[in-house]
């Protein structure tokens, strides 16, 4: 099963909004509502941020969200501040297997 | 809280058998599900399969014929075994616990390991 498609960076100032797609098909984003969003720095575990496509995990920011139309998934992050700067993936669950994205390497200019 | 801790060889020969170890501490390993997860160098993260306490599995398709999961409830460990390993197997390997709802797991997880950076190399 293929990644899930994600831009390979995205950069934003800080105090600013951003947001991360995430596309994949009718089988895995298309079909369900269970997306998640990983937040991972370097040499670190990834931490989730976002489960079943817009739910936070206590204790992580409410500048997070997360929303889906169709095959598509996004991420916005508001108000981004220096220690957003990270990589985040997307993953869907399917009916088989969890396939992830490739990754996106956020900058905080 | 619940912490885990994977364990196991560094550096793995090519066509041998990777063999890790993931330890689960401050709860219980019982009626949850327990994945492990790979990340090769630079590179994103790729699922490998599932262990349910009972000893279900389910496997990535793409690695099922060289996997295998297995479940020690007494000692609160489950482990990996990838047989066959090439380079293509290089990466840092992380044990997770994935969120359960109803008695059904839907790909959140949301316990990691630290990771475990295994090299495959003669």
């Amino acid at each position: 099963q293929s990644a899930l498609t994600q831009p390979a960076s995205v950069s934003g100032s800080p105090g600013q909004s951003i947001t991360i797609s995430c596309t994949g098909i009718a089988s895995d984003v298309g079909g369900y509502n269970y997306v998640s969003w990983y937040q991972q720095h370097p040499g670190k575990a990834p931490k989730v941020m976002i489960y079943d496509v817009r739910k936070r995990p206590s204790g992580v920011s409410n500048r997070f969200s997360g929303s889906k139309s169709g095959k598509t998934a996004s991420l916005t992050i508001s108000g981004l501040q220096a220690e957003d700067e990270a990589d985040y993936y997307c993953s869907s669950y399917t009916a088989s297997n969890v396939v992830f994205g490739g990754g996106t390497k956020l900058t905080v200019l | 809280q619940v912490r885990l801790q994977e364990s196991g060889p560094g550096l793995v020969k090519p066509s041998e058998t990777l063999s890790l170890t993931c330890t689960v501490s401050g709860g219980s390993i019982t009626s949850y599900f327990w994945s492990w997860i790979r990340q090769p160098p630079g590179k994103g993260l790729e699922w490998i399969g599932y262990i349910y306490s009972s000893g279900s599995t389910n496997y990535n398709p793409s690695l099922k014929s060289r996997i295998t999961i297995s479940v020690d409830t007494s000692k609160n460990q489950f482990s990996l075994k990838l047989s066959s390993v090439t380079a293509a197997d290089t990466a840092v390997y992380y044990c997770a616990r994935e969120k359960v709802r109803d008695g059904y797991n839907f790909g959140v997880f949301d316990i990691w390991g630290q990771g475990t950076k295994v090299t495959v190399s003669s």
